[in-house]
């Protein structure tokens, strides 16, 4: 496979539940990103990661955890989540180096919180 | 306060007419700018981006962007719009010192029309 790839592409889930989102890339980046994409809201930056290591959380609640082994994956592990969590969760990878690389976008999971 | 604002939530043109989007930042200093594009069901594809330089950009799909630094605005431009040219157009800005902090506008929606 090629490119950013995310699994599952769709996913309910009830908020007592803990899921997990995953992506990977084949691209040979170091740096990956989750972003969250809500119904008539720009698209929001969750999470950055360079070389493994966090180097973002823009203010995401606790019941959001990233998890990046390796350069190659990136998770979204998900627990007591709310309905107003409902969004399509967009994975992004780039070479680590400013805004001069591109970021490559996978083609996102679609979660429902019922 | 910084933002980056898509006016058009919708448009619809004729396909073979011209398109041209929208986009307006609100920074102290010029901030990096893109243009990703978005099909149903994908992730975001870059179109195009600016630095410096000139100040007409080409990209991909036959899109071209213009800065215009006296008008803060980077619009997207494309001469004759195909129907595979539908989807979400999202402008996007990353500020000077914040290299992955990419901040997106609220995306403008394109139809085409027979």
């Amino acid at each position: 496979e090629t490119g950013v790839t995310q699994t599952p592409r769709h996913l309910v889930m009830g908020m007592t539940n803990k899921k997990s989102l995953k992506c990977e890339q084949h691209l040979g980046h170091n740096a990956m990103y989750w972003y969250k994409q809500s119904a008539k809201k720009p698209l929001e930056l969750m999470f950055v990661y360079n070389f493994k290591e966090q180097t973002e959380n823009n203010s995401v609640p606790s019941r959001f955890s990233p998890e990046c082994p390796n350069s190659s994956h990136l998770f979204l592990h998900l627990h007591t989540l709310q309905p107003e969590d409902s969004a399509l969760y967009l994975c992004a990878s780039s070479q680590w180096g400013g805004p001069q690389e591109t970021q490559y976008f996978g083609p996102g999971t679609r979660l429902l919180v019922l | 306060a910084q933002s980056v604002t898509q006016p058009d939530i919708h448009i619809t043109v004729s396909e073979g007419a011209s398109l041209e989007l929208r986009c307006n930042y609100s920074y102290g200093a010029t901030p990096y700018l893109f243009w990703y594009v978005q099909s149903p069901g994908q992730g975001l594809q870059l179109l195009l981006k600016y630095f410096s330089g000139d100040t007409l950009v080409q990209g991909i799909k036959g899109f071209e962007a213009e800065f215009k630094r006296s008008q803060s605005s980077f619009n997207l431009r494309k001469p004759s719009v195909h129907w595979s040219d539908a989807a979400e157009y999202f402008c996007a800005v990353v500020p000077l010192g914040n290299n992955n902090d990419m901040r997106f506008g609220a995306g403008t929606r394109l139809t085409v029309k027979p």
